[in-house]
């Protein structure tokens, strides 16, 4: 079984739709991410916690937001989706001491029409 | 802003060829440089950790090099085969207490058999 999951693993939606990724983990890992992919781009940060009471903007994390439920359980919420969110997200998680490697889920691939 | 730069962007090498690419980040205030391997399809993961200037990682055929005065590292594949087709991304951690990552947008690397 996969240490990090993503639910769904692909999911179209329309222009104001509200949509929920989800991310679980079975590492044990306080630390989690959630980055989106763009084409020609690298991968961007959204937010990440640090543990469960800890949750921290990213780079790009105007119209997001997360809810970390669990420390194996971290959401990633559209609350409004629009065409420009388009694009691959992934979760990770990492370990509280170095070298803080990440271990990524599988990805979802959100399409926004 | 911080900037981590792969080249090249793509490449395309015959089997049983050796190649190599390049990770450029900034020198100052480094923590640690990743590489990972990411297939289509499936996650990243992580193949090297280095932290020390002069480190040098070995994983079978792929071994990387780290300069942190300079800021870059490369990553070398001996004798490539059609399996070490995937992208080869790097990611670097500054020291700053949050521990983000800032990821390259990778070498997307061909094996011709």
């Amino acid at each position: 079984d996969a240490d990090v999951t993503q639910t769904p693993r692909n999911r179209i939606t329309k222009t104001g739709k509200r949509i929920m990724l989800e991310c679980s983990q079975t590492k044990g890992h306080d630390r989690m991410y959630w980055y989106r992919q763009d084409p020609g781009l690298g991968l961007r940060l959204i937010y990440y916690s640090f543990d469960v009471k800890d949750i921290n903007k990213g780079e790009i994390s105007d119209g997001y937001s997360v809810s970390r439920q669990a420390q194996a359980k971290f959401s990633l919420s559209l609350e409004s989706a629009i065409p420009n969110q388009t694009a691959l997200y992934f979760c990770a998680t990492s370990q509280t001491t170095s070298p803080y490697e990440q271990y990524f889920g599988p990805g979802t691939r959100l399409t926004v029409t | 802003i911080l900037n981590v730069e792969q080249s090249p962007q793509s490449l395309h090498v015959q089997e049983g060829d050796s190649t190599n690419f390049t990770c450029s980040f900034p020198s100052s205030n480094f923590y640690a440089l990743h590489w990972y391997r990411w297939e289509t399809a499936k996650s990243p993961e992580a193949l090297f950790v280095m932290t020390l200037n002069g480190d040098e990682k070995k994983k079978g055929r792929i071994s990387a090099t780290l300069n942190t005065k300079e800021g870059y590292s490369y990553l070398y594949i001996k004798g490539s085969q059609p399996e070490d087709s995937a992208t080869y991304l790097c990611a670097f951690n500054k020291i700053s207490g949050t521990y983000k990552y800032i990821f390259g947008t990778g070498t997307r690397l061909k094996v011709l058999a």
